[in-house]
């Protein structure tokens, strides 16, 4: 398997801009996971999917965050319009159905620059 | 609340000498827990996890961690580094039917 999969791996944009960030989880994967990661907040959990359905998106910092799973081998993580302070890696992660108690599996993440 | 600690922003260690990366949680119930390790731009790597069973678990590189209840720790240990280990490490914890709350990372630094 080719593992987690995310596009772009960097993205650099201007502030104002819509910046579309996506992720492929592993096939037979149930659970997907979006991160974000800086060096203030460290790791921090956005949204999380159970069978494409939304399930938490608590994390979501404010409206201007969005994420969608369209079906079982896509997901999408939309910011408009971006702002410098959500520059970032964003971390696209998945697990099988077990749930919490299995292993998360990351992807190798997007880097954004919002200029 | 479920939460991590992980006391030590960066740990340095010599090449050869046993290496050891804290962690403590705090969690309702049995605690799920997991170790993951990051190498520069790259996404989080799953080390090793302890849900039930043995107390001291046995992970990837070499790498364990021993899981004490009374202490509410599950400190990562190897007993003999490389420069290789250098890297990112984060300890996690969760339950059933929470997510993962990761700690705040130790960085390793590992001299020849």
């Amino acid at each position: 398997d080719a593992g987690v999969i995310q596009s772009p791996r960097h993205e650099v944009t201007e502030m104002g801009q819509e910046v579309t960030l996506r992720c492929k989880p592993i096939s037979g994967h149930d659970y997907l996971f979006w991160y974000r990661q800086t060096m203030m907040r460290g790791l921090e959990l956005l949204i999380y999917f159970n069978n494409n359905v939304p399930i938490d998106d608590s994390g979501m910092p404010e409206d201007r965050f969005s994420a969608k799973m369209p079906n079982a081998s896509f997901s999408t993580l939309k910011i408009q319009p971006s702002e410098p302070r959500d520059s970032a890696v964003y971390f696209c992660a998945s697990s099988l159905m077990v749930g919490f108690a299995d292993t998360q599996y990351f992807g190798p993440g997007t880097r954004l620059t919002v200029l | 609340a479920q939460s991590v600690a992980q006391p030590e922003d960066q740990v340095n260690v010599a090449e050869g000498n046993p290496l050891t990366v804290k962690c403590t949680y705090s969690v309702s119930g049995n605690p799920y827990l997991f170790w993951y390790v990051q190498y520069p731009n790259r996404g989080l790597q799953f080390l090793l996890k302890y849900i039930t069973g043995d107390n001291l678990v046995k992970g990837s590189y070499g790498f364990e961690a021993e899981f004490n209840k009374s202490q509410t720790s599950f400190h990562l240990k190897k007993p003999s580094a490389l420069v290789s280990d250098s890297a990112l490490y984060f300890c996690a914890v969760g339950n059933a039917g929470n997510m993962l709350t990761f700690g705040g990372g130790t960085r390793l630094m590992v001299k020849p």
